[in-house]
């Protein structure tokens, strides 16, 4: 089955405690990439990767840093949390990137920063 | 100005309407259009998508595209409460399948 698996789905941190968000695909995409979803706002792309080691800013990336050492994996990096970081997180992958490629999306990850 | 407007609603209709969705978009270079359906505390799915002006139907949804006026819109025939979600319209530019949402209609089909 086709599948984007994200963890931890529940997370509650405290400001400046370093955490990682991983996210794990099967589908042997090259494209990965990070959204987060707030109320009002939509959802918004952090970073994205075009392949193994290649990755690149989405429109929010302030505060997060993202690696891609291997195909299957892209895990999201807060470094030192904020409570304005406080949202919910979607890991995405697809075949390549432009038209026409189904993205899949993860089941998503709420993150709370107090 | 958002490059993608959407109405957030929440629209509430009874069972068997004709549910209308829209988005205008400010962007004439975005390309693809697509729609993405997400239940609560779920990931979007994929719902339908198109490249061009006109309308594509699947069963009972229908998506439309104007591309001269910059509107999209997607069309649920005989809805049901299993519709209830929120709708997101997506426009997808050429390069790196960077999508950018709208903000998402909440759709409430009742009994």
């Amino acid at each position: 089955e086709a599948q984007v698996t994200q963890n931890p789905r529940y997370l509650i941190t405290v400001t400046g405690k370093k955490l990682t968000v991983t996210c794990s695909q099967n589908m042997n995409h090259e494209y990965m990439s990070w959204y987060r979803q707030d109320p009002g706002l939509g959802l918004r792309q952090i970073y994205y990767s075009m392949n193994v080691e290649v990755t690149d800013k989405g429109d929010v990336p302030e505060g997060y840093k993202v690696s891609r050492k291997e195909k299957r994996n892209f895990p999201l990096i807060l470094e030192s949390p904020s409570p304005n970081q406080t949202s919910l997180y979607f890991c995405a992958s697809s075949r390549t990137g432009g038209s026409g490629n189904t993205i899949y999306f993860g089941e998503g990850s709420w993150l709370t920063v107090v | 100005q958002k490059e993608v407007e959407q109405d957030p609603g929440p629209l509430s209709v009874p069972e068997g309407a004709i549910v209308s969705l829209n988005c205008t978009y400010s962007n004439s270079a975005f390309q693809y259009f697509m729609w993405y359906r997400q239940y609560s505390r779920k990931g979007p799915e994929l719902l339908m998508y198109t490249y061009s002006s006109g309308n594509k139907e699947d069963g009972r949804f229908t998506a439309q595209v104007d591309k001269s006026s910059k509107y999209i819109s997607l069309f649920i025939r005989d809805s049901q409460p299993s519709d209830s979600a929120t709708y997101l319209c997506a426009i997808l530019t050429g390069t790196a399948s960077k999508l950018t949402f709208g903000t998402g209609t909440r759709l409430q089909v009742t009994l």
